[in-house]
């Protein structure tokens, strides 16, 4: 059965700190996606990045990077020189080539960045 | 173009009322999701429709949830009857047919309170 988590449950940084939200995941699938959604204070859900198993490069948009490693199953996001505008709870998400087309979402990560 | 439009946006109702949520999908988008989001189980999936057909429902509670999808452009998700526990944020997404791992694009929730 497919797995996200989250281990961390919230995170408080200083306006123009770098932070790096954590999300493992675990699949018998080869073929998987992985997801990063971004609910902020007013409650509806962003979609941030899309990223298939088989693409192991890192992505930067922005001052938003992703590093996705295989061997570790991890899809790990980070945000340089953060804003208050980042404050908002984060998912991580993963969807299986095979069985059910749902996402099965992490428990999110709440960050908040002081000004 | 428009996202996924949810109405209402909030509805609060008293225990054993019929409630209906409703949803418009992103015009061209052949999967519906409904996601439930409490503070105890986090975002889960209750059922998903391809070209209007109910595909999943393991995850629709119990009986007192139904959803519909009569055509391309509307679904509904009915609580009847409604208690206190049905209360949540839920969700709408849709995505395109483009195999698996296509990104799900969420509205804006519509907020459940049943006292």
């Amino acid at each position: 059965a497919q797995k996200v988590t989250q281990a961390q449950t919230e995170i408080s940084v200083v306006e123009k700190e770098d932070v790096t939200l954590d999300c493992v995941y675990e699949t018998r699938d080869t073929t998987y996606y992985l997801f990063w959604y971004k609910q902020p204070p007013s409650g509806e859900l962003v979609f941030l990045i899309r990223r298939n198993s088989f693409d192991e490069q890192n992505e930067i948009s922005g001052r938003y990077s992703w590093n996705f490693q295989k061997s570790t199953s991890s899809f790990n996001f980070t945000i340089t020189a953060s804003q208050v505008v980042d404050s908002a709870v984060y998912f991580c998400a993963l969807s299986e080539d095979t069985g059910r087309r749902a996402l099965t979402f992490g428990s999110g990560t709440r960050l908040q960045v002081q000004p | 173009d428009a996202g996924v439009i949810q109405s209402p946006r909030h509805e609060v109702t008293e225990m054993g009322q019929e409630v209906t949520l409703r949803c418009k999908p992103i015009s061209g988008h052949d999967y519906l999701f409904w996601y439930r989001q409490t503070m105890m189980r986090g975002l889960e999936l209750l059922i998903y429709f391809n070209n209007n057909v109910p595909i999943d429902d393991s995850g629709m509670p119990e009986d007192r949830f139904s959803a519909k999808m009569p055509n391309a452009s509307f679904s509904t998700l009915k609580i009847q009857p409604s208690e206190p526990r049905d209360s949540a944020v839920y969700f709408c997404a849709s995505s395109l047919l483009a195999g698996p791992g296509s990104t799900q694009y969420f509205g804006p929730g519509t907020r459940l309170t049943v006292l």
